[in-house]
Parts: structure tokens; C-alpha cells; sequence
């Protein structure tokens, strides 16, 4: 049992590249969500997903896309990187998004630096 | 804004003694509230939890308490050991998991 993997652990863009973060979680959880973290500030909601084929925007979602084909898995886009997006990047899962709280479980982390 | 907040960075405890971390909320329609812990390099991973409807809850060395008239939440361990060295941070929200706001964590120390 894996749990919640993210891929890559770092990576480098420049402003204007697009990319995409890789999120799967093996138990069979049916909330994933997507978290920004910054220096002095907590973690933010960027997209969740209650269910395979439902997505929807959270706190801080503007310059980024998400889709949820299957249950295992949430990638996140980035459409065109820019510094501001320069970040750590956390994705999660909970077995139930009928209450917050449960626990939700996250995975490593992919740290994104925008030049 | 920042609905919850803590407003301790830092926080540095002898081992065996207690540790208090602090929380504050703004919005008084939070029903639920969390605590996580975050070692570096890693994802945050979830301590203890308490609904609305409590004011405390305990779970082995960790306790957390609830004063909603001071929109106030803390969390107690004792005893304090060096392995709980870690960033704390304060959660809370509101019905679905989606309403939930972090606190920015506080960085706890316990030194042997």
C-alpha cells in the first residue's frame, strides 16, 4: 500500500512552460485534493475532486487545470508557469468527502521553482 | 484573510515537559477542527481531530481543546519527546473537507 505518490520531488520550469504534476493513490479514496504551500502562510486549497469526472476550484485555482479520469488518479497543470507559482505542492486524498473530518492523507510533496 | 491562524512560529521545550501549541479561528461557523504534523520533506500526516460539538479530545500523549467562545483551539502533548520535533499545523473548517483553512504552523522544538 503505496498511499498517496507525487511525481516529480522537484522540479525547475521557466516562465511560460507548461507542465504537469502526477498525483495517484492506491486506496481507493473517493476525495484528492491539490494544496499550495508557501513561506508564512498554510497550506491552500488549489482544485479538489469529490468522485471520478467531478472537479471543482478552491481557494487559489487560477493558472491551473485538473481532471480526474479515474479514481486513482489527479493530475495537476500548470498552463503557463510564472514565478508566483513558485511553491510546494501537496496532493491528498480522504475517503469520503462528506466530512472534513476525516483525515486526509498527503503525499511527499513536489517542490516548483518558476524562473 | 486568514480565518485560522497561529501565532507562535516557533516553539522550543525541554523533553519529558509539555508542549502547547496555540490557535485562533475567526469564523465562528467552523465545525471541525484538525491538527497535522509535518516533518521536512515530507507531506503533512494527520494527529487528532475534534468536532464542534466537544471540547476536548484525547489521544495517548495528544490532546486538543476547544474553547469556541475565544474561537481558540490548542493542542497539549505531553510528554514532550525529541521525535515530536516537527512543524504543527491548526486546520479548520466548515461541513466539507473543501472548507478547510491551514494555519501558517508553528515550528516545534523539544530538546533532549
Amino acid at each position: 500500500n503505496a498511499g498517496v505518490t507525487q511525481t516529480p520531488k522537484f522540479q525547475v520550469l521557466k516562465t511560460g512552460q507548461s507542465m504537469t504534476l502526477q498525483c495517484a493513490q492506491d486506496m481507493n479514496h473517493e476525495y484528492m485534493s491539490w494544496y499550495r504551500q508557501d513561506p508564512g502562510m498554510g497550506l491552500r486549497l488549489i482544485h479538489y475532486s469529490v468522485g471520478a469526472g467531478i472537479t471543482d476550484q478552491g481557494e487559489v485555482p487560477n493558472g491551473y487545470n485538473v481532471s480526474r479520469s479515474t479514481t486513482e488518479d489527479f493530475p495537476l497543470r500548470l498552463l503557463s508557469a510564472a514565478p508566483s507559482q513558485t511553491s510546494v505542492y501537496f496532493c491528498a486524498s480522504s475517503y469520503t468527502p462528506t466530512s472534513g473530518l476525516n483525515e486526509q492523507f498527503f503525499g511527499p510533496g513536489t517542490r516548483l521553482t518558476v524562473l | 484573510d486568514q480565518q485560522v491562524k497561529q501565532n507562535s512560529p516557533s516553539l522550543s521545550v525541554q523533553e519529558g515537559r509539555i508542549s502547547i501549541l496555540n490557535c485562533d479561528y475567526t469564523n465562528s461557523m467552523f465545525d471541525y477542527f484538525l491538527w497535522y504534523k509535518k516533518y521536512p520533506a515530507e507531506g503533512p500526516t494527520f494527529l487528532i481531530s475534534i468536532s464542534s460539538i466537544k471540547d476536548k479530545n484525547e489521544d495517548g500523549r495528544f490532546t486538543v481543546f476547544l474553547n469556541k467562545s475565544a474561537k481558540h483551539l490548542s493542542l497539549h502533548i505531553v510528554p514532550s519527546q525529541p521525535g515530536d520535533s516537527a512543524v504543527y499545523f491548526c486546520a479548520a473548517g466548515r461541513g466539507l473537507p473543501n472548507d478547510m483553512r491551514f494555519g501558517a504552523g508553528t515550528r516545534l522544538t523539544v530538546k533532549p
